[in-house]
């Protein structure tokens, strides 16, 4: 079983639409939450860290329940330009090393 | 804003043929790593260090040596090429190792071994 276990998709929704993401990950003991967004054949960027209570960033609200151990991603009145792959990734071990779920591929038509 | 670069961009090497990536970042960075990205896989930990002089194996480090001489520079030295190892490496850097702070990549270097 993977580390960290994404649906790969692809999701394609119209524009406007609003599309959840969801992750899981199997170590409890990890610390530290994040999604990161990779354009085709570009390197991952970081879209938003994930906390406890839960946090906002314009159109994008991310979600972290550990007791589940899982991690989501809402993303309201898509946008073309949010077409990419969300990448879920946790934290292990004391250097915090950051481990990878394989992506979900987003596609917004017109 | 340089950040994190990575060369060459691109590369095809013969199975067998040794060569480095290079990796560097100005942004003073304690904590340098190395990824492989491969279909279906998602990125996996190559090597990593948090320091100069300190590095350490992620998942998949066989085949790979690295070292840490400065702060800035990270090279990924592949020491007998295979066709397995085709696949496209990205290079990261962050702030700090224990906040689990946001990590920097560079663009990328697309290997095929033949």
């Amino acid at each position: 079983r993977k580390e960290v276990e994404q649906d790969p998709g692809p999701f394609n929704v119209p524009e406007g639409a609003t599309v959840a993401f969801n992750c899981t990950y199997s170590n409890s003991a990890s610390q530290s939450f994040f999604w990161y967004r990779q354009d085709c054949r570009k390197e991952p960027k970081l879209l938003m860290s994930v906390y406890s209570s839960g946090n906002e960033d314009g159109r994008f609200t991310a979600q972290l329940n550990r007791a589940s151990q899982y991690i989501s991603l809402l993303i309201r009145d898509s946008k073309l330009s949010d077409s990419a792959t969300y990448l879920c990734v946790v934290t292990r071990g004391a250097t915090n090393k950051l481990i990878f779920g394989t992506g979900t591929l987003l596609a917004v038509q017109p | 804003n340089a950040g994190v670069t990575q060369t060459p961009k691109f590369q095809v090497l013969k199975t067998g043929q040794s060569m480095t990536l290079q990796c560097a970042q100005d942004m003073n960075h304690e904590y340098m790593s190395w990824y492989r990205q491969d279909p279906g896989m998602g990125l996996r930990l190559i090597h990593y260090s948090v320091g100069a002089g300190i590095t350490d194996q992620g998942e998949v480090p066989n085949g790979y040596n690295v070292s840490r001489s400065t702060t800035e520079d990270f090279p990924l030295r592949l020491l007998s090429a295979a066709p397995s190892q085709t696949s496209v490496y990205f290079c990261a850097s962050s702030y700090s190792p224990t906040l689990g702070t946001e990590a920097f990549f560079g663009q990328g270097t697309r290997l095929t071994v033949v």
